[in-house]
């Protein structure tokens, strides 16, 4: 079945520093959405990329679908204590919605 | 947004007793919910899809004899852990979603059998 590979698994960066988590299928996908879960929450959704090429901003973050429709990022410039977290990709198969592994943002002090 | 309720947030049970959790979907009808379960510091694994007045299809791996779910309703599904052992003590989470559109999470539940 359809997998989506997430890295890195986990990323340590001081406060202030970027960050990126990237997603790879090996299917072309109709859309990519992008989660956050905080320690000790559950999932809350932040984003859906549909178009080929696309991206989108919301402040400090910027996810990008690639041309091919195979992959996305997510990239995160200057880190806050508050964007510690899971960061998971998500991608519609047989109108479930199948998970990567995540990616857990640690943001040293 | 919309919002799905899940109760309760968390649960202690004794190694042999069955333990029900509620999914709600509070503000739209889900003719499909979703069940899955996460394991400290990793991923959401997908354990079956309850489907309104009919069968939930369960993800390849998953018993459907030790997880029961019932989706009586568009608005509610339930997951019965039953007979639970020490290694059913996990977090699991429900989600609603209309097709092809972001999912819309519980809070969770975190299981603990002693």
């Amino acid at each position: 079945g359809q997998q989506v590979m997430q890295i890195p698994q986990y990323q340590h960066v001081q406060e202030g520093e970027d960050f990126t988590t990237y997603c790879n299928s090996s299917t072309t996908l109709s859309n990519i959405q992008w989660y956050k879960q905080r320690p000790g929450g559950h999932p809350v959704f932040l984003i859906q990329l549909v178009k080929s090429g696309e991206v989108k901003k919301q402040k400090r973050l910027t996810f990008q679908f690639g041309e091919a429709k195979k992959n996305s990022s997510l990239h995160i410039t200057a880190t806050q204590t508050t964007d510690v977290g899971t960061y998971f990709c998500g991608v519609n198969r047989d109108d479930k919605i199948i998970f990567g592994k995540g990616t857990r943002l640690h943001i040293l002090p | 947004g919309a919002v799905v309720s899940q109760h309760p947030s968390r649960v202690i049970c004794k190694s042999g007793t069955s333990v029900k959790i509620e999914c709600r979907s509070l503000d739209f009808q889900a003719t499909t919910m979703f069940w899955y379960r996460q394991f400290p510091k990793q991923s959401l694994m997908l354990m079956a899809t309850s489907n309104e007045g009919s069968k939930a299809t369960y993800e390849q791996g998953v018993e459907k004899d030790k997880f029961l779910i019932n989706h009586a309703s568009l608005t509610l599904s339930t997951l019965t852990v039953t007979s639970a052992h020490p290694e059913d003590s996990s977090f699991y989470i429900c989600s609603a979603s209309l097709p092809n559109t972001e999912a819309f999470f519980g809070q969770g539940t975190r299981l603990t059998v002693v």
